[in-house]
């Protein structure tokens, strides 16, 4: 089971208001991540996790903020985005954790994603 | 820092057909992994094919194969047996040490 999901598939926001992405797991993975797409282009990272600990933030705004409650969870909550925050929200999964010192090349994968939609 | 270049923006293929979508990359790490992943229009990135470094052999999955060429450092997906199903964004991608760097993908369209 390499399954993935995310909630909700959709969501339309305000620039005032907040809201959370979810992102589930359940194959023991240790390393999860959030990546922003845009239309026809490939994804961005933004955050991984290694072992419930933030481990990569690629200089993302404050106004994306990750969290991981625990090894299967993984939310991103979202306050006073800006229109060209617009985008396709992909969560990915991974099994091993990010081991100092160590490279680490497992496949990652994805959930469906949250069309993200910013007014 | 890592690259990968994807020079095909959109590639026809008749149904049936086997079909190459190229991919290179540039890395001075010497352990690295090379994926393709296959992006519907639906947006969900569904992963198709690993090669590690040391890998000798190609991998294959099914109809898709890896030719891996680490001299010329290009890792080519190959699909054989063209479905109408397999129309969507193909993206060749590098991971280390949790980043993954994607290439600018290949839009496939199969014809009947």
């Amino acid at each position: 089971d390499t399954e993935v999901t995310q909630t909700p598939k959709h969501l339309v926001m305000g620039m005032t208001n907040k809201k959370s992405l979810k992102c589930e797991q359940h194959m023991g993975h240790r390393a999860m991540y959030w990546y922003k797409q845009k239309a026809k282009k490939p994804p961005e990272l933004m955050f991984v996790y290694s072992y419930e600990k933030l481990s990569i933030n690629e200089s993302v705004p404050s106004r994306f903020s990750p969290e991981c409650p625990n090894s299967s969870l993984l939310n991103l909550h979202l306050h006073a985005l800006q229109p060209e925050d617009s985008a396709l929200y992909l969560c990915a999964s991974s099994q091993d954790g990010l081991a100092g010192g160590a490279a680490s090349t497992d496949t990652q994968y994805f959930g469906p994603g949250t069309r993200l939609t910013v007014l | 820092a890592q690259k990968i270049t994807q020079t095909q923006p959109g590639m026809f293929v008749q149904e049936k057909e086997a079909v190459t979508l190229d991919c290179t990359y540039d890395t001075s790490d010497q352990s690295y992994g090379l994926f393709w992943y296959k992006q519907p229009s639906s947006g969900e990135m569904i992963f198709l094919i690993y090669q590690g470094s040391y890998d000798e052999q190609n991998a294959t999955e099914g109809r898709y194969s890896l030719n891996f060429q680490k001299a010329r450092k290009s890792a080519n997906l190959v699909i054989s047996a063209s479905q109408l199903g397999d129309s969507a964004m193909y993206f060749c991608a590098m991971s280390r040490r949790g980043k993954s760097t994607f290439g600018d993908g290949t839009t496939l369209t199969v014809k009947p």
